[in-house]
């Protein structure tokens, strides 16, 4: 069983915008700004689109945004694309000995 | 340009020890603030982190599997080395190195190697 929590899957059609969420507790994504978001296509290595909660590495679409509330963190992409299809993991760091925690994963479709 | 590339056994038998390594190239691990990290995916599931270890050589392990790991750098080769002893079928997995930038909080992984898939069977 993962720390952070997600839906194991969402859907939107074209132009869309979707949110998926990754909660976790007082110790790891409520208590730090330290959550990132990444995209993972079949039989890819996972790509970093959110960083710090908000923030975008150079090169990835403003399309793409994150935000947090409390113990849980959000994952927006607005003007959904077929390109976007992926899983997307959460990570955050934790205050526990745990360190580094991610995830389930969210199983993203393009209707 | 930042590249890391994971190299080790494809197959190990249960109770072998596994070793991997990481050789990367624009960086270095001697870089105050840098550092270089391990995770898993188990076939069809989610991404799990093992180990990470900083420019001063600080290390960090997942405390579920600490027993079993150890991680080392060789700053002179653009190597980070894993090391997981008593590998069990569920061990199974591609297993990915990551960079870890200066201004990255932990955990943030900004660039990854391809992976390898390591299988544990008899």
């Amino acid at each position: 069983q993962s720390a952070l929590t997600q839906p194991a899957s969402v859907s939107g059609s074209p132009g869309q915008s979707i949110t998926i969420s990754c909660t976790g507790t007082s110790s790891d994504v409520g208590g730090y700004n330290y959550v990132s978001w990444y995209q993972q296509h079949p039989g890819k290595a996972p790509k970093l689109m959110i960083y710090d909660v908000s923030n975008r590495p150079s090169g990835v679409s403003n399309r793409f945004s994150g935000s947090k509330s409390g113990n849980t963190a959000s994952l927006t992409i607005s003007g959904l694309q077929a390109e976007d299809e992926a899983d997307y993991y959460c990570s955050s760091y934790t205050s526990s000995s745990t360190y580094v925690v991610f995830g389930g994963g969210t199983k993203l479709t393009v209707l | 340009q930042i590249t890391l590339k994971e190299s080790g056994p494809t197959l190990v038998k249960p109770t072998q020890t596994l070793t991997l390594t990481c050789t990367f190239s624009g960086f270095s691990l001697s870089t105050s603030g840098v550092g270089v990290g391990w995770i898993r995916q188990p076939p069809g599931k989610a991404l799990e982190w093992l180990a990470l270890i900083y420019w001063d050589d600080d290390k960090r392990y997942s405390p579920s599997l600490k027993s079993r790991l150890t991680i080392t750098k060789d700053t002179s080769k653009n190597q980070v080395v894993l090391t997981m002893t008593n590998m069990d079928p569920v061990d199974t997995a591609t297993y990915y190195c990551a960079h870890k930038g200066i201004a990255a909080a932990p955990g943030v992984f900004d660039y990854w190697g391809q992976g390898t898939l390591v299988t544990v069977s008899s």
